[in-house]
């Protein structure tokens, strides 16, 4: 699977929109970009994928570049809730379910 | 619908132990994997069982051995337990093995002594 680079850590304010950076250069044309966020003690928790066309759901926004070089989480109205450590994943879809996280984006919320 | 449960949630033991670590997955998923998170790191990848058959394993070395019921429940057995094995194992279950989105466990926290 494609290397992964993300920043350590971002602060967003509460109420305004978080966006998360994801560096996926070296991503194959059947990888797909995956999200998951950790909330302190509890295990990852899946938020959206998308393959080359930007994709929303209940939780967040996902925009993928043209070049799929790079994608950005967005989370449109942030709460304390949201405040967690933020995994970019690259994956292929017959890759099974072997996940490679790398260090992840420590996004803290304040009020 | 319950989601996957991990027992036990804390466990402490001692060096040259053997421990054996316990998943139940959402009701209907068949395949289970295992990831290990070191305090300060994303989890690593142990292993994955799919219908009771091992589909992927990680860079870990024998000492780490799991297997699937036929009830889709799953262990992972660690042996001759190191320190450096203290760490939050995480269960993960999935319907199948075709990239779809996997529902993890609050994890059990291991520390070896």
């Amino acid at each position: 699977d494609a290397k992964t680079t993300q920043p350590p850590s971002m602060d967003c304010a509460e109420g305004r929109a978080a966006n998360l950076p994801c560096n996926h250069s070296t991503i194959s044309g059947n990888e797909y970009v995956y999200w998951y966020r950790q909330i302190h003690s509890q295990g990852p928790q899946y938020i959206i994928h998308g393959l080359k066309n930007n994709e929303t759901n209940e939780m967040a926004s996902l925009i993928i570049t043209e070049d799929r070089k790079s994608s950005t989480l967005i989370l449109p109205h942030a709460t304390l809730r949201d405040t967690a450590v933020y995994y970019c994943i690259v994956r292929a879809h017959n890759a099974g379910n072997m996940l490679t996280f790398g260090g992840g984006t420590r996004l803290m919320v304040k009020p | 619908d319950a989601g996957v449960t991990q027992s036990p949630t804390h466990l402490i033991k001692t060096r040259g132990q053997h421990v054996t670590l316990r998943c139940s997955p959402i009701s209907g998923h068949k395949s289970v994997s295992w990831y290990q998170q070191v305090l300060g790191q994303g989890p690593q990848f142990i292993f994955q069982y799919y219908e009771k058959e091992e589909r992927g394993r990680g860079n870990f070395p024998d000492r780490f051995s799991a297997r699937q019921f036929p009830n889709y429940s799953s262990e992972l057995n660690v042996n001759a337990l190191l320190l450096g094995d203290s760490a939050l194992y995480l269960c993960a279950s999935s319907t199948g093995t075709g990239g779809e989105k996997l529902f993890f466990g609050s994890g059990t926290q291991l520390s070896v002594l």
